[in-house]
């Protein structure tokens, strides 16, 4: 089984600030890796695909990268509905997700 | 707009069944890959099983392989899960997912889920 690994678990950032999350994969996913964003209470929603291709519907604000085994979002100006916790999920064998990051008003 | 709603959650004890129900909206059901994933309170997402299009092609987490049984009713536009000996680790709000893709299996939508309770 792949492991996802996410860091760090919590990220406090001031609004207007800059978000920086790791997902790393114990092997190699290619660029078959995939972000979701998840609100209490909620379901999670779809963010990036292909490691970098936004969903529709996705601000620019939000961008994805890396492949193989290093993975980065980057919310360039975190908003405050951005305040969340953030999933990656690998699904170039099966599918698994990582423990995630939770993104706290600092 | 495309909707997943999810039922059939509950209290069940250790050792018990339950099938959850998924219907499906707004979308031609019979054409995507499903899927169940499942949260356990206060945790993080686990992918529990997928189903292809036609029903032929399906996998499980090693967690669920052998308990649990996904299938699909295309005529009806939905989605099950039969779980059968339910453990307390069962315990989760279950998702209903439409896998975006058969290139590549993530999520696009995802039902609201429903949630499972297993204990004594």
């Amino acid at each position: 089984e792949i492991v996802m690994t996410q860091s760090p678990a919590t990220l406090s950032v001031s609004p207007g600030e800059r978000a920086t999350l790791s997902c790393r994969a114990s092997q190699s996913v290619s660029s078959n890796l995939a972000w979701y964003q998840q609100k209490p209470g909620q379901a999670p929603r779809l963010l990036i695909y292909g490691a970098s291709t936004r969903a529709t519907g996705i601000p620019a604000r939000f961008s994805g990268s890396g492949s193989g085994t290093e993975f980065t979002l980057t919310i360039s100006s975190l908003q405050s509905e951005d305040f969340a916790v953030y999933y990656c999920q690998q699904y170039n064998n099966r599918g698994t997700f990582g423990q995630g990051t939770k993104v706290e008003i600092k | 707009q495309v909707q997943l709603v999810e039922s059939g959650g509950g209290l069940v004890k250790p050792g018990g069944s339950l099938r959850l129900s998924c219907a499906a909206s707004g979308f031609t059901f019979s054409d995507y890959y499903m899927s169940w994933i499942r949260q356990a309170p206060g945790k993080g997402l686990e992918w529990v099983s997928y189903i292809s299009s036609s029903g032929s092609t399906i996998y499980y987490a090693d967690s669920v392989k052998g308990r649990f049984t996904i299938s699909r009713d295309n005529a009806k536009n939905s989605l099950y899960l039969q779980m059968n000996s339910l453990r307390a680790e069962d315990t989760a709000v279950y998702y209903c997912a439409r896998v975006a893709a058969a290139a590549g299996y993530y999520f696009d939508y995802w039902g609201q889920g429903t949630l499972v309770t297993v204990s004594s």
